[in-house]
């Protein structure tokens, strides 16, 4: 198994540019987790989905963010207009757990994506 | 909000020496993880607790969960340069579906 896949591993990119951010979880999970880590405030979960559906959003820090997961296979966090403060690394994370329960089996996480915003 | 608070922030050891970080929230668990990240690397997960007391090892890791579920130690014993990185545990409430993560202990050991 490939494990998590982000892409891109690094984005450079100006203010107010629009920023996309991609994750394949690991086939069979049903749990898939968006964090943010940065020095200042270590790792934030910003969202996670079960089943595809969005379960709990509150860690998203205001409307210029957004996330989907269109399939069990592929999802992507959004950011439009990108600001300097955005800058951090961005992990999707994925973990199998009984649907419909709290997930608390090992989280998987990808190689994260360093997103840089000038 | 549940928060979950790690000591320390930052240790240096000579390679040998015993480690031990602390974690401890705010309000009950039902788990704890732990995981390590290694300079410039993911999370990579390393145990999971569960019950009250619980007390497990891992070659020269061990791992415990408070008898209240509210606090949790990783302990390293002879530490080797293999152990730099980040520990970071993890927490998971029935009143929150996701685990809460901890602000983390770097590990710096000197050969």
């Amino acid at each position: 198994d490939a494990g998590v896949i982000q892409s891109p591993r690094h984005e450079v990119t100006e203010m107010g540019q629009e920023v996309t951010l991609r994750c394949k979880p690991i086939s069979g999970h049903d749990y898939l987790f968006w964090y943010r880590q940065t020095m200042m405030r270590g790792l934030e979960l910003l969202i996670y989905f079960n089943n595809n559906v969005p379960i709990d959003d509150s860690g998203m820090p205001e409307d210029r963010f957004s996330a989907k997961m269109p399939n069990a296979s592929f999802s992507t966090l959004k950011i439009q207009p990108s600001e300097p403060r955005d800058s951090a690394v961005y992990f999707c994370a994925s973990s199998f757990g009984t649907s419909g329960a709290y997930s608390y089996n090992e989280q998987f996480f990808g190689p994260g994506t360093r997103l840089t915003v000038l | 909000g549940q928060q979950v608070m790690q000591i320390p922030q930052y240790q240096h050891v000579q390679e040998g020496e015993d480690f031990t970080t602390y974690c401890n929230s705010s309000t009950t668990l039902s788990n704890i993880q732990w995981y390590k990240q290694r300079p410039g690397g993911h999370p990579v997960f390393l145990i999971q607790l569960v019950k009250s007391g619980e007390v497990k090892k891992q070659k020269r890791l061990t791992f415990q969960f408070g008898e209240a579920k509210k606090n949790s130690s990783l302990h390293i014993t002879a530490t080797q340069t293999t152990d730099v990185g980040t520990y970071f545990c993890a927490g998971g409430a029935r009143s929150r579906r996701a685990l809460t993560f901890g602000s983390g202990t770097r590990l710096q050991v000197q050969p």
